[in-house]
């Protein structure tokens, strides 16, 4: 069981562009969870994905936006990049009883 | 609101010097209490779920018990490798997801 896989595992972008995040839930997961997790606090719900529709949405702007695919696997857009989205991208594959998160993809706005 | 506070912030132990972790919680209605390790910059790595008050579990030096109000981490007799950083997160009944609410984590450093 390969567990949740994200891509890529760092990247760097200047402020104002685009960038797309993805991740491959564990196996047997159907609910696909994003976190963005600044350094030094706790990671921070962004949205949650089930049956391809977003389910519910934390506190950040349109910017972030997301999708799921029919294989249960996530994307993570974010759109007009800031400096303050340099952070620790998690995405989280849950059944009922337990969540499991992935490595993270390091995201640094330049 | 929904709130998670953990303390200390860090917590330095030298090694066999047991401690406890706090997590404190304030939830309409928990459904569940989860407690992840998280060594630098990589992803949280599950720990333990705890359901209901009274209820504790065990992994090889952890042990987590859970009140109505916090939860412990117990570490019994560390080692260094059990340096990283401790996360509590609730989830909470009745919303529309199964979304975790974390607290900043404990830094825990053993040294040898």
């Amino acid at each position: 069981d390969a567990g949740v896989t994200q891509s890529p595992t760092h990247l760097i972008k200047t402020r104002g562009q685009q960038v797309t995040l993805r991740c491959s839930p564990k196996s047997g997961h159907d609910t696909v969870s994003w976190y963005q997790q600044a350094l030094g606090q706790g990671p921070q719900f962004i949205f949650q994905y089930y049956e391809e529709e977003e389910r519910q949405r934390g506190n950040f702007p349109d910017r972030f936006s997301g999708h799921q695919f029919p294989n249960y696997s996530s994307e993570l857009n974010v759109n007009a990049l800031l400096l303050g989205d340099s952070a620790l991208y998690l995405c989280a594959s849950s059944s009922n009883t337990e969540a499991f998160f992935g490595q993270g993809t390091r995201l640094t706005v330049v | 609101e929904d709130q998670v506070t953990q303390s200390p912030e860090a917590l330095r132990l030298q090694e066999g010097e047991s401690s406890s972790l706090n997590c404190s919680y304030t939830v309409s209605g928990l459904r569940g209490l989860f407690w992840y390790r998280q060594d630098p910059g990589k992803g949280p790595e599950f720990l333990f779920t705890l359901y209901s008050a009274g209820e504790e579990k065990e992994k090889e030096r952890l042990k987590a018990t859970l009140t109505k109000k916090e939860s412990f981490l117990h570490i019994t007799a560390p080692k260094p490798e059990d340096s990283a950083t401790y996360l509590c997160a609730v989830q909470e009944y009745g919303g529309a997801t199964n979304k975790l609410i974390f607290g900043t984590g404990t830094l825990l450093a053993v040294q040898p």
